[in-house]
């Protein structure tokens, strides 16, 4: 059974500042996800990373993949108070399955 | 529709009720999907349909929970004699492909049980 572990869980950042939350997930996985979600709102999809190695980057988000570690990264560059979200990561046993969520991180960015 | 749509998107009930919560996907998606959101937690995996064939009902916590898709486009996901730990948000998602389709979210139903 695959398990997904983020962390940090809560995380309060400056703007202007760097940080990288983390995923971990116990079991192969075909696929893993990065998603937003804004209080009371739905799950606004980031990335989806295919392949060991893959590196994906929108804006001040950049997300990778290691398959050999099982751990996924998602990089913040140069915070903004518009990124204040929850960001949680999700993996896929296998294509076209259900996903596991992590826990999610709260993100908060401070003027 | 533009997107997954939900209904209701609140819903109070008190201990015993019976609910159902509606999901219309994405015209023409084959893949649905249902998750039960706790406060502060991930979404966990209820349900999922492909067309109206349910093949996996792993993740219903209980058998007070059905799910149904009759037609292979709305989905009804029913609690019976809900209980105070079934307050949650529940988020219905849909894809276009059996496989390799990104999967686009509702806005979720908000249950809360006194």
């Amino acid at each position: 059974e695959l398990k997904v572990e983020q962390n940090p869980l809560f995380l309060s950042m400056q703007e202007g500042k760097n940080y990288t939350i983390y995923c971990n997930y116990s079991t192969t996985s075909d696929r893993l996800y990065w998603y937003r979600q804004d209080p009371g709102k739905s799950l606004e999809s980031l990335f989806v990373l295919l392949s060991n190695g893959a590196v994906k980057q929108e804006g001040r988000l950049m997300a990778s993949l290691d398959t050999k570690a099982r751990l996924s990264t998602l990089h913040i560059t140069a915070a903004v108070h518009d990124l204040s979200a929850t960001y949680f990561c999700a993996g896929e046993e296998t294509s076209g399955s259900r996903l596991t969520f992590g826990e999610g991180t709260q993100l908060t960015v401070n003027p | 529709g533009a997107g997954v749509s939900q209904s209701p998107r609140y819903k109070v009930a008190k201990r015993g009720q019976d609910v159902a919560l509606r999901c219309d996907p994405i015209s023409g998606h084959v893949s649905l999907f249902w998750y039960q959101q706790a406060l502060g937690q991930g979404p966990e995996f209820l349900t999922y349909f492909q067309n109206e064939a349910q093949l996996d009902k792993s993740g219903l916590p209980s058998d007070r929970f059905f799910a149904e898709r009759p037609e292979g486009s709305v989905s009804t996901l029913k609690i019976q004699r809900t209980q105070q730990e079934d307050s949650a948000v529940y988020l219905c998602a849909s894809s276009l492909a059996l496989i390799d389709g990104e999967l686009f979210f509702g806005e979720g139903s908000r249950l809360t049980v006194l």
